[in-house]
């Protein structure tokens, strides 16, 4: 039962433009989310967050937004660079619980 | 700061034996969580481990167990491998147990087995 759900395989942009990365959950007690850029033979690299009590948060060119009542938040990366090229896994957490879920990842890719 | 460090990064095994993996969490962690990404999958949670307790199993057997030391380092043990167990194994450390706290990964440790 995937609790978290990336239905965007892969996503290609021209350098400079918006990319924008997408998420949807099914657990209503999800609360905390994080997003996660991999590069290939590296770990997830943490890239930004967001609480529930928020329904943005901006870190530099990358913003999360979060609509709880549609269950969907999303990754925008502006502007794309190439460097952005990696794939993208978003996770989702309950506060009272102790681990995450991720969905199977969004391939990025920049087109310089 | 010292981020978080897994070991071996490579290992190839036969069906039926037994593998450890090593994890050093990063300074100021007390929190490590490891998981488990196939190819084409998001990373699966597998256990976590709290000040030297277990403090939540994912949906994986008994054969998969693990330690947590008093420096807060940790090891993954799977026993008995199966040609399924080949995957990505990650570590994930944190200050503390509960699930608001963001993880911050190590490199992984890529298991084989033949």
């Amino acid at each position: 039962d995937q609790q978290v759900k990336q239905n965007s395989p892969s996503l290609s942009v021209q350098e400079g433009r918006i990319s924008i990365l997408n998420c949807d959950y099914t657990n209503s007690m999800f609360d905390y989310f994080l997003w996660y850029k991999k590069y290939p033979a590296e770990g997830p690299t943490f890239l930004i967050s967001i609480s529930s009590i928020k329904d943005k948060n901006e870190d530099g060119r990358f913003t999360v937004f979060l609509n709880k009542s549609a269950k969907h938040l999303s990754l925008h990366i502006v502007p794309s660079q190439p460097g952005d090229s990696a794939v993208y896994f978003c996770a989702a957490s309950a506060r009272t619980g102790n681990q995450f879920y991720f969905g199977t990842g969004t391939s990025l890719t920049v087109i310089p | 700061e010292t981020g978080v460090t897994q070991s071996p990064t490579h290992l190839i095994k036969t069906r039926g034996q037994q593998v450890t993996l090593r994890c050093s969490s990063q300074s100021g962690h007390n929190t490590v969580s490891w998981y488990q990404q196939a190819l084409g999958q998001g990373p699966q949670f597998i256990f976590q481990y709290y000040r030297e307790e277990e403090n939540g199993r994912g949906n994986f057997p008994p054969r998969f167990s693990g330690l947590q030391f008093p420096n807060y380092s940790s090891e993954l043990n799977v026993n008995a491998l199966e040609l399924d167990d080949s995957a990505l194994y990650l570590c994930a450390s944190s200050f503390d147990g509960a699930g608001g706290n963001t993880q911050y990964f190590g490199p992984g440790t890529r298991l084989t087995v033949l």
